[in-house]
């Protein structure tokens, strides 16, 4: 039982190159989450998918998209990325329901040149 | 809006000493509160969470928390802290919608 797993560990883009981060859960969690953590901003919301089919924005979506392939795989794409888009990008999964906590990835670190 | 504060964004206590990390919340209906614990370079692991019931919740390492509505505070405490508790410490909360909102977090140095 591996949890939430994040591919890959590290990466380093120039300006305007595109990339995908992958994020996969075993757990059968119906809701799955993406974050960014910056120095002294805890962590900011991408995207959340709360249940397969379904996305929604979260605080900070502007250049990144994002794709519920299935129950188990939610991945993030960055278009042209930028240097705005240095940081530490979390992903997590939860079962639905008040009480349930999220369960989160290792991280991907993510330096854009 | 609803929003999780942590007034305190750095905390240094010598080993052996207590410790109590502060946590308020907003949010009318009784909320689902969480502590999560993030050791540098990893994720964020569970501490402790609150949903119903009894207002002083156990977690692991030997931590506890007690939920107060009055003060819409959910503080996180331990009576001896243990070098390997130097961490960065987050709480949090989620709305109707399955949205979390995390506190800034507040970074924990132990001194030995």
């Amino acid at each position: 039982n591996a949890g939430v797993t994040q591919t890959p560990k590290f990466q380093v883009l120039k300006t305007g190159q595109s990339m995908t981060l992958q994020c996969a859960q075993d757990m059968n969690h119906n809701s799955m989450y993406w974050y960014r953590q910056d120095p002294g901003m805890g962590l900011r919301l991408i995207y959340y998918s709360a249940s397969e089919g379904t996305t929604d924005k979260g605080e900070v979506p502007n250049g990144y998209n994002v794709s519920r392939l299935n129950k188990r795989e939610f991945s993030l794409r960055l278009e042209s990325a930028a240097p705005s888009q240095t940081s530490v990008y979390f992903c997590a999964s939860r079962l639905a329901g008040g009480g349930n906590e999220q369960f989160f990835g290792p991280g991907t670190r993510l330096t854009v040149l | 809006a609803q929003s999780v504060t942590q007034p305190d964004i750095h905390i240094t206590v010598s080993e052996g000493a207590s410790l109590e990390l502060r946590c308020n919340y907003s949010y009318g209906a009784t909320p689902y509160l969480f502590w999560y614990v993030q050791s540098p370079g990893q994720g964020l692991q569970l501490l402790l969470k609150y949903f119903s019931g009894d207002t002083l919740v156990q977690g692991i390492k030997g931590f506890e928390a007690e939920f107060k509505r009055s003060q819409s505070s959910f503080n996180l405490r331990k009576p001896s802290v243990h070098w390997s508790d130097a961490a960065e410490y987050f709480c949090a909360h989620p709305n109707n919608f399955n949205k979390f909102y995390f506190g800034s977090g507040t970074k924990l140095n132990v001194k030995p």
